[in-house]
């Protein structure tokens, strides 16, 4: 079975400041997305930035950036410049392994302290 | 444009009664997904439409969980006799083939 791995249950940031999150996955797919989506409390699901797996130049997306490490299926997640609105839940996703839709993470709850 | 839209917000019901979830996909999206979100969890896949072919029931807990789309449109994830671990937000997404999922609101569902 895929697996996603997101480490941190919860991170805490100053506004402003830059947080990483982290992302682990595994897949026997050679060629992929990877996504992380944002989950405010309203509920529903923000596509925030993806990566294309055979491309080596990480995506980059306004204050978001990704440092993703294909040989160590590592897929970080960078917030610079840290805002109130950023505060939310934020979930990794890798393919389903041979077949479509996403396996996601149990998610990292970002607080942003004013 | 419309996004995915999902009804009802939010569903309370009595522990072994039938259940019917709406989604209505953004239109031209041929493929539709169903997510069970868990309190404190992931998201959980559940099936998967495209287009006209046989859906993957691959995540589907139980078989007191089906899901239908019709005319490849509109979908409804049907949970009978609901237990209480079935509570949780269901959640869908459609995409165009191979491209990003867009997500609705979720309605979350309550057993009693």
């Amino acid at each position: 079975a895929q697996t996603v791995t997101q480490s941190q249950p919860e991170m805490s940031v100053q506004e402003a400041e830059t947080v990483t999150l982290s992302c682990t996955y595994d897949t026997s797919e050679s060629d992929y997305y990877l996504f992380w989506y944002k989950q405010p409390p309203s509920r529903q699901m923000i596509l925030v930035i993806r990566q294309e797996a055979y491309k080596q130049q990480n995506a980059t997306e306004n204050r978001f950036s990704v440092n993703f490490q294909k040989a160590a299926k590592s897929f970080s997640l960078k917030i610079s410049d840290s805002q109130l609105g950023d505060a939310a839940m934020y979930f990794c996703a890798s393919p389903r392994g041979g077949a479509d839709g996403l396996t996601f993470g149990k998610g990292t709850h970002l607080i942003i302290q004013p | 444009g419309a996004g995915v839209s999902q009804s009802p917000s939010n569903k309370v019901t009595e522990k072994g009664k039938d259940v019917e979830l709406r989604c209505d996909p953004i239109s031209g999206h041929t493929a539709l997904y169903w997510y069970r979100q868990s309190l404190g969890q992931g998201l959980e896949f559940l099936i998967y439409f495209q287009g006209n072919s046989a859906p993957d029931k691959s995540g589907l807990p139980s078989d007191r969980f089906s899901a239908e789309r019709t005319g490849g449109s509109v979908s409804t994830l049907t949970i009978q006799r609901t237990q209480q671990e079935d509570s949780a937000v269901y959640l869908c997404a459609s995409s165009p083939r191979g491209q990003p999922q867009h997500f609705g609101d979720g309605t979350r569902l309550s057993i009693l």
